[in-house]
């Protein structure tokens, strides 16, 4: 079964403190894994699309990696405007839409 | 360019009534998903539709349903709504028909089901 799993699923830092986020899938056929960023209450913001392993994104404070089974979302030093709920996404071969893991919860402390 | 909107942003109804969410894509863009976000849950894919055409369906009841316009606005309906029904509904708009075309999201309708 296709599946997308993500870890931790809260995460408390200190500012500066940096750390990684783990999406692991079960998908057959790897088209894409999409990483999002969602603010409470708000709905999520795109971030990086990575499509083949090897394949990496950087973006401010944050880089994207991609393996055949997993995907890491790096933050280094965050601050705290970068608590938010990370969510990962992956489309199951022959089909369009996306699984979405259940996110990591990431708060930065001052 | 202005990103996806969606209408209303909150609504609180009755068990037993039916609702009908609006949201309009980025302009260009012609595909449009809908999901719902629960705490337990998570995001949950409904339906995505394609140049009016609905082209992939969730694990959700009858209950639920969507159309699109012409102009790639979408709608979804829920009829005889439930307690569990509450939830954040988001809609995603992209440019083209395939699965690696990034999906942007709209800030969501938040239904209240009492």
């Amino acid at each position: 079964e296709d599946q997308v799993t993500q870890s931790p699923e809260a995460l408390r830092l200190q500012e500066g403190e940096s750390s990684s986020l783990n999406c692991s899938y079960t998908v057959s056929g790897l088209r894409g894994l999409f990483w999002y960023r969602q603010d409470p209450g708000k709905g999520p913001e795109f971030l990086f699309t990575l499509y083949s392993a090897g394949e990496e994104k950087e973006k401010e404070r944050l880089k994207a990696t991609l393996t055949k089974k997993e995907s890491f979302l790096h933050i280094t030093a965050p601050k705290p405007e970068d608590s938010a709920t990370y969510l990962c996404a992956v489309p199951p071969y022959n089909t369009d839409k996306l699984i979405f893991g259940t996110g990591t919860r990431l708060q930065v402390f001052p | 360019k202005a990103g996806v909107t969606q209408t209303p942003r909150y609504l609180i109804k009755t068990r037993g009534q039916q609702v009908t969410l609006s949201c309009s894509p980025i302009s260009g863009h012609r595909s449009v998903s809908w999901y719902q976000q629960t705490p337990g849950q998570g995001l949950q894919f409904l339906f995505e539709y394609f140049s009016e055409t609905q082209r992939n369906k969730g694990n959700f009841p009858g209950r639920f349903s969507g159309r699109q316009f012409s102009n790639s606005r979408s709608e979804m309906n829920v009829s005889t709504l439930e307690l569990g029904d509450s939830a954040l509904y988001l809609c995603a708009s992209s440019p083209g028909a395939t699965s690696t075309d990034t999906q942007y999201f709209g800030p969501g309708t938040r239904l209240t089901v009492l």
